[in-house]
C-alpha cells in the first residue's frame, strides 16, 4: 500500500509559468514532510521541507503548501525556468521509529522555452 | 568535499554472478541507506543502517544483503543477481533526526542480463 501519493507523474510547463505538483499522504503519524530535487544523471538532493505546524513554506521561487485535514502538500514552483526541468520527489516521515523516508513515485517536470 | 561516492557508476553483468557495489561517506553520518529507482515506481528503500552493525529490512530486500563494519562504508551485496534486480541504486546517509536531509550518492546503474 504506497503511503504517499504523487501526481502528475510528468508535466510540461511553459518559461515563466507556475509548476505545481501534488502529494497526499495516509500515515497520519508523519510530521515532516521534504522535496528532493533530482537532475537527471545526479541522485536527489533536498530542495525544501515543511512541517505541519505551518501551512506555507517559501524558499526563492518555490513553495510548499501544507494542508493537514486533507493530508496533501504541493509544491509550487513560480517562474519556471528550463534549468528547474527535473525529476521531483516529495516525501514523508514520522519522529517516532527509524527515521525512514517515504517517497512518492516522482513527478517528471520540463520547463520549454 | 562532503560527498558519498558509490562505485562503479555502470555495471553489466550475467545472471547468478555475485556482485557488490560499494559505498562510502565522509561526513561521519550515522544512517546509511540503499535505494533502487525504477520508472514509475520511484525511490524503494532496499535495506537502511542506523549505525555499524546495525542494519534493518527496508521495502524490497529480497535478493540482497548489507553489511556495515565501518561508520563510513555500507556496500550493497547481490549474491546471485536477476534480471528483475536491472535498476539505478542510490545510496544515502544521513545524521540522525529524522528531519536530517539525505544525501544521496550519483547512483550505480546496473543492468543483468
Amino acid at each position: 500500500q504506497q503511503q504517499v501519493k504523487q501526481s502528475p507523474q510528468s508535466l510540461i510547463v511553459q518559461k515563466g509559468g507556475i509548476s505545481i505538483i501534488n502529494c497526499a499522504y495516509e500515515n497520519t503519524a508523519f510530521d515532516y514532510f521534504p522535496w528532493y530535487q533530482q537532475f537527471p544523471g545526479k541522485g536527489p538532493a533536498l530542495l525544501i521541507a515543511i512541517r505541519p505546524d505551518v501551512s506555507e513554506k517559501k524558499e526563492g521561487r518555490f513553495t510548499i503548501s501544507f494542508n493537514k485535514s486533507a493530508k496533501q502538500f504541493s509544491l509550487h514552483i513560480m517562474d519556471s525556468q528550463p534549468g528547474d526541468s527535473a525529476t521531483y520527489f516529495c516525501a514523508a516521515s514520522s519522529g517516532a521509529g527509524s527515521y525512514q523516508l517515504t517517497f512518492g513515485k516522482g513527478t517528471k517536470l520540463s520547463v520549454i522555452p | 568535499e562532503a560527498q558519498v561516492t558509490q562505485n562503479p557508476r555502470y555495471l553489466i553483468t550475467v545472471t547468478g554472478k555475485k556482485l557488490t557495489v560499494t559505498c562510502s561517506q565522509n561526513m561521519n553520518h550515522e544512517y546509511m541507506s540503499w535505494y533502487r529507482q525504477d520508472p514509475g515506481l520511484g525511490l524503494r528503500q532496499i535495506y537502511y543502517s542506523m549505525n555499524v552493525e546495525v542494519t534493518d529490512k527496508g521495502d524490497v530486500p529480497e535478493g540482497y544483503k548489507v553489511s556495515r563494519k565501518e561508520k563510513r562504508n555500507f556496500p550493497l551485496i547481490l549474491e546471485s543477481p536477476s534480471p528483475n534486480q536491472t535498476s539505478l541504486y542510490f545510496c544515502a546517509s544521513h545524521r540522525s533526526g529524522y528531519n536530517s536531509p539525505l544525501h544521496f550518492g550519483n547512483g550505480t546503474r546496473l543492468t543483468v542480463t
